[in-house]
């Protein structure tokens, strides 16, 4: 069964720090690993990965893909407490049509 | 230029009522999708259709029927709610044409209560 695991469930971090946040996944036919933000409504379009070792890149936020390790990295630095979200990770399927997502990670950026 | 939206926002049910969750999109997609979203267990894809004309289960689909009424428009029905039918619900769309990646877009979520 595919399977996306993200870590870890939850953090409390000070404006200014740096965070890491992990996806596992076990997923059949690879296609594409994709980062989205939830803040109160619908989840907003982060990043898309589809090769090994490439950063992509977009201001604070960064994230790069293990296919071989299967895994992703969400990086966000100098955070800001306009971070503060749920971060999903989600794993496109060759054949599904469909994503799998994980849990998610809730994140608190305090003043 | 209005993506993806969703009717009602919010909805409050007895049980054993029944409903049916709207959403369009006007971004000319192929394909759409009902998720819902339960604390601690991220979004789980209920249905979805692929085309116009096609509808295929996802992995929680039980108690639920869709409705691809043409390209913009996807419904979501509850026949016979149930409190474990408490959550907030989410359309989305992708262009997916059948091959290559693919990003999907979501509506503003509908939040339902059945008591």
């Amino acid at each position: 069964e595919d399977k996306v695991v993200q870590s870890p469930l939850s953090l409390v971090v000070h404006e200014g720090d740096t965070v890491t946040l992990n996806c596992s996944y076990e997923v059949t036919n690879f296609r594409s690993l994709l980062w989205y933000k939830q803040e109160k409504k619908a989840p907003t379009f982060l990043f898309m990965l589809t090769s090994s070792g490439i950063e992509k890149k977009s201001g604070r936020l960064s994230s790069i893909l293990d296919k071989k390790e299967l895994f992703s990295i969400l990086n966000i630095t100098a955070t800001q407490t306009g971070d503060s979200a749920v971060y999903l990770c989600a794993v496109d399927e060759e054949y599904g049509n469909k994503l799998v997502f994980g849990a998610g990670t809730i994140l608190r950026v305090k003043s | 230029n209005a993506g993806v939206t969703q009717t009602p926002k919010f909805q409050v049910l007895k049980t054993g009522q029944s409903m049916t969750l709207q959403c369009a999109q006007d971004m000319n997609h192929n394909s759409m999708y009902w998720y819902r979203q339960d604390p601690g267990m991220g979004l789980r894809l209920i249905y979805y259709s692929a085309s116009e004309g096609t509808t295929d289960k996802g992995e929680v689909p039980n108690g639920y029927n869709v409705s691809r009424l043409n390209k913009r428009e996807f419904s979501l029905r509850l026949e016979s709610a149930a409190p474990s039918q408490t959550s907030v619900y989410f359309c989305a769309s992708s262009l997916r044409t059948g091959g290559g990646t693919d990003t999907q877009y979501f509506g503003p979520g509908t939040r339902l209560t059945v008591l």
